[in-house]
């Protein structure tokens, strides 16, 4: 069952537009969204982060939209720029294998945006 | 400050080979974790340590075994390695704490090929 579900698998967005990224989750017990940036040859690295009793987060270039109703939130890169190509995972916090003093993140599958001159 | 180290950051073994991947992290955090990726499935955890002395299985644990050596070191071990545990393998490292602002911080990854 997959607890996290993240949808385009790959996007390709000219340089000046916006990209759009959508995820989905089952678990109401989630208690916190990360979105990270992964680089090639590199770790993931947190990006930016909403809690659920927030509707909306920016941070310069980038916001995130939380529609807690309806169990989905979304990552919206402004004017993006070919430095933005990276691929894009969200994550919730919670599920099944939380367990006392730890905060297990569940993982997307990613998106790879590629962001074209 | 190094943050999470992760050694080796690459390697390739023959099915049946044991090897132990080794994280380290500096920032003083309680949480550790080893995650597998592979293209198309994202990050799926394998085995997590809340604090020092204590691990638990996650989302795919079977073939590995994990170590956590003190505080700042969580090693993952494959006892016999398999063509199926070829992956991108990332340590990360969290405070434990309920705060709003404490993400997971990764590694650069350790990139394992088995023949």
């Amino acid at each position: 069952q997959q607890q996290v579900k993240q949808s385009p698998q790959s996007l390709i967005v000219q340089k000046g537009g916006i990209s759009i990224i959508n995820c989905a989750y089952e678990n109401t017990a989630f208690d916190y969204f990360p979105w990270y940036q992964q680089f090639p040859g590199k770790g993931p690295a947190l990006l930016i982060a909403i809690r659920p009793d927030v509707s909306e987060k920016k941070v310069g270039r980038f916001t995130i939209s939380f529609n807690k109703s309806a169990k989905q939130f979304s990552l919206h890169i402004m004017d993006s720029q070919p430095g933005d190509s990276a691929t894009y995972f969200c994550a919730a916090r919670g599920g099944p294998y939380s367990g006392a003093g730890s905060y297990q993140l569940t993982f997307g599958k990613g998106t790879k945006l590629s962001v074209i001159p | 400050n190094a943050g999470v180290t992760q050694t080796p950051k690459f390697q390739v073994l023959k099915t049946g080979q044991s090897m132990t991947l080794q994280c380290a992290q500096d920032m003083n955090h309680n949480s550790m974790y080893w995650y597998r990726q592979d293209p198309g499935m994202g990050l799926r955890l394998i085995y997590y340590s809340a604090s020092e002395g204590t691990t638990d299985k996650g989302e795919v644990p079977n073939g590995y075994n994990v170590s956590r050596l003190n505080k700042r070191e969580f090693s993952l071990r494959l006892e016999s390695a398999a063509p199926s545990q070829t992956s991108v393998y990332f340590c990360a490292s969290s405070p434990r704490d309920s705060s709003f602002n404490q993400p997971q911080h990764f590694g650069d990854g350790t990139r394992l090929s088995i023949l």
